[in-house]
């Protein structure tokens, strides 16, 4: 069984640009959660989706969003990105409130 | 911010000794999860403690959530160099504490 994939493993963008990482869950597993974690640093959460609509969300900006698709899949969006958005961008999935699992992580620099 | 407050940020440890990290919520908790990632890894899932007072082993790792269900432990007895991680601990909302470092030096 497949776990959690993320793509892209890896993306550089400018300042200023907009960045979506994408997420595919565990088949069957309706919940995605999206967290940030800066290099050396804990994981901070961003967005709780499940069943298509946003559950919970962080402390982060708007520009900080998201989506999840019929198919249990999510999209993160970052616009207008800062140099302080470099980060490993992970995605985690579960079937209600069960145990979550993580995907590898998207790296996204900012330059 | 985050709900749950994790110390200390940082261990390093002789092999072989013990290794303790705390986890501190201001609010009762219906659960409590812990996790552990590897250097360059992802976080993996350890153990989920929900009833008061539990305790729960696994080989050298033993998780307590307290009385109250407000704080959390994971003691490693006699680290090993396969131990080096960073150990996370998650509320029931999915929120995580910034987690312990541990070193273990062999």
């Amino acid at each position: 069984e497949a776990g959690v994939t993320q793509s892209p493993t890896h993306l550089i963008k400018t300042r200023g640009q907009q960045a979506t990482l994408r997420c595919s869950p565990i088949s069957g597993h309706t919940s995605v959660y999206w967290y940030q974690q800066a290099l050396g640093l804990g994981l901070q959460f961003l967005l709780w989706y499940d069943e298509g609509e946003e559950r919970n969300r962080g402390n982060f900006p708007p520009r900080f969003s998201g989506r999840q698709f019929p198919n249990y899949s999510s999209e993160l969006n970052v616009n207008a990105l800062e140099l302080e958005d470099s980060a490993l961008y992970l995605c985690a999935s579960s079937q209600g409130w069960n145990t979550i699992y993580f995907g590898e992580g998207s790296w996204l620099t900012v330059v | 911010g985050q709900q749950v407050m994790q110390i200390p940020q940082y261990q390093h440890v002789q092999e072989g000794e013990d290794f303790t990290t705390y986890c501190n919520s201001s609010t009762t908790l219906s659960n409590i999860q812990w996790y552990k990632q590897r250097p360059g890894g992802h976080p993996v899932f350890l153990i989920q403690l929900v009833k008061s007072g539990e305790v729960k082993k696994q080989k050298r790792l033993t998780f307590q959530f307290g009385e109250a269900k407000k704080n959390s432990s994971l003691h490693i007895t006699a680290t090993q160099t396969t131990d080096v991680g960073t150990y996370f601990c998650a509320d029931n909302d999915m929120r995580f504490g910034a987690g312990t470092r541990l070193t273990v030096k062999p």
